[in-house]
């Protein structure tokens, strides 16, 4: 079966300090992996994701994340913060075959003080 | 291109009562899921449609039903209400392989 464990319930950041936000998961074969966002009373909103090829990934708003298969991690970073950024921050792994359906994080509250 | 549009946005319903939640997934996108994110909680996958056709489903009892229909709208509809059901449903559409695209949500209150 597969998981995400986001280890952190909150990420406390500066704004214009760099910002990471933790994801491992456990997937059988070469995974599938996601991140999205979630404002107040909204929707999630895809940030970007990764499926082969080159381990950085970048996406919306600056983000990127790093794959890396021998720690089984997908963080996500951005190299300077902005208030804006704060909302909730969902990791999601889908495995490579099957009926493709993914598995989510609990979550993780990004908070960026002035 | 469209987006995945939810209806209703809110919605209040008593214990015991029925609800019927209504997605109009993205153009072009033919796979639908739904799930359930109660607060503080990340989205709990319910089941997902391909082609009309149920092909994986969460551990949710089977109180919890739902529909796709050719133009790969859905419908999720939940019969006998517990208080335990109120949460934010979301609707996501995606091609078969690929990111979701996820709607605004349905927030239920059951009273």
């Amino acid at each position: 079966a597969q998981s995400v464990a986001q280890p952190e319930d909150q990420v406390n950041v500066a704004e214009g300090n760099p910002l990471t936000v933790k994801c491992t998961y456990s997937v059988s074969g070469n995974p599938y992996l996601f991140w999205y966002v979630q404002y107040p009373n909204r929707g999630l909103q895809f940030l970007l994701k990764y499926i082969t090829g080159d381990n950085l990934v970048k996406g919306s708003y600056g983000f990127e994340a790093e794959f890396n298969k021998s720690q089984t991690s997908f963080h996500l970073k951005k190299p300077s913060a902005l208030v804006s950024d704060s909302a909730l921050y969902f990791c999601a792994v889908r495995p490579p075959g099957g009926s493709y359906i993914p598995t989510f994080g609990r979550g993780t509250s990004l908070i960026v003080h002035p | 291109e469209t987006g995945v549009t939810q209806s209703p946005t809110h919605l209040i319903k008593t214990r015991g009562q029925q609800v019927t939640l209504r997605c109009s997934s993205q153009s072009g996108h033919n796979t639908v899921s739904w799930y359930q994110q109660a607060l503080g909680q990340g989205p709990q996958f319910i089941f997902q449609y391909y082609r009309e056709e149920e092909n994986g489903r969460g551990n949710f009892p089977p109180r919890f039903s739902g529909l796709q229909f050719p133009n790969y709208s859905s419908e999720l509809n939940v019969n006998a209400l517990e208080l335990d059901d109120s949460a934010l449903y979301l609707c996501a559409s995606s091609p078969p392989v690929g990111s979701y695209t996820f709607g605004s949500g349905t927030r239920l209150t059951v009273v």
